[in-house]
């Protein structure tokens, strides 16, 4: 059965803090993404990575960075968090080269305090 | 960037009721993909099409790649509790991929 798993379901920080997200895949899917969902806003990609080592921005990179240093596992990093990161974070995998269907992990819930 | 028009954004029905919605946009798409999020977790995938015009069921869940390439529909049958969630479309724009999610249709169902 595919997996794709996030570290943590719930987390609450401060303004400013250094914040990681990780996630884990065991698909051996080449590519991986992080998206943050907001109502009303839809799925809004924030970085992605078709190998490892590799990283493209998406769509709202700023305030964001991330890290891919092995196949399985694709890391977010905020450097300091604000308040208007507030938001559900989504990671997501696929193959490369076929099919274009992502699958997601449960998300992690994040508010900035 | 690209804008998928997800439509109705809220349904509340009855159980037993069908459900139609639907992803439009004036961009062409090679890939059409449909996923349901339960409160608190992340999208789950239902149905993907790959080819205009061609029509795919899930169950219940009937799914279909407009003959445009610009849209694609999603039906529900006899509808459940269980089918409470948000439904999203995403569609791979033609010549990248890119994928693009629409904003999500809210369905609750009433006993």
């Amino acid at each position: 059965d595919v997996k794709v798993t996030q570290s943590s379901r719930y987390l609450v920080k401060r303004t400013g803090e250094k914040v990681f997200l990780e996630c884990v895949q065991d698909m051996d899917h080449e590519n991986m993404f992080w998206y943050r969902q907001d109502p009303g806003l839809g799925l809004r990609l924030i970085y992605f990575s078709y190998d490892v080592k590799m990283k493209e921005k998406g769509d709202i990179p700023e305030g964001y960075s991330v890290s891919r240093e092995k196949k399985e596992r694709f890391s977010l990093i905020l450097e300091s968090a604000s308040t208007n990161q507030t938001s559900m974070y989504l990671c997501a995998s696929s193959f490369q080269g076929g099919s274009i269907e992502q699958f997601f992990g449960p998300g992690t819930r994040l508010t900035v305090l | 960037g690209q804008q998928l028009n997800q439509s109705p954004q809220s349904m509340f029905i009855q159980e037993g009721e069908d459900v139609s919605m639907n992803c439009t946009s004036s961009s062409i798409f090679n890939t059409w993909l449909w996923y349901k999020q339960d409160p608190g977790e992340g999208p789950v995938l239902l149905i993907a099409l790959y080819k205009a015009g061609e029509l795919t069921s899930n169950g219940r869940l009937t799914a279909q790649f407009g003959i445009t390439r610009k849209d694609s529909f999603l039906n529900i049958s006899a509808s459940i509790p269980s089918d409470v969630g948000i439904y999203f479309c995403a569609g791979q724009l033609e010549d990248t991929d890119k994928l693009i999610f629409g904003t999500g249709t809210r369905l609750q169902v009433f006993p």
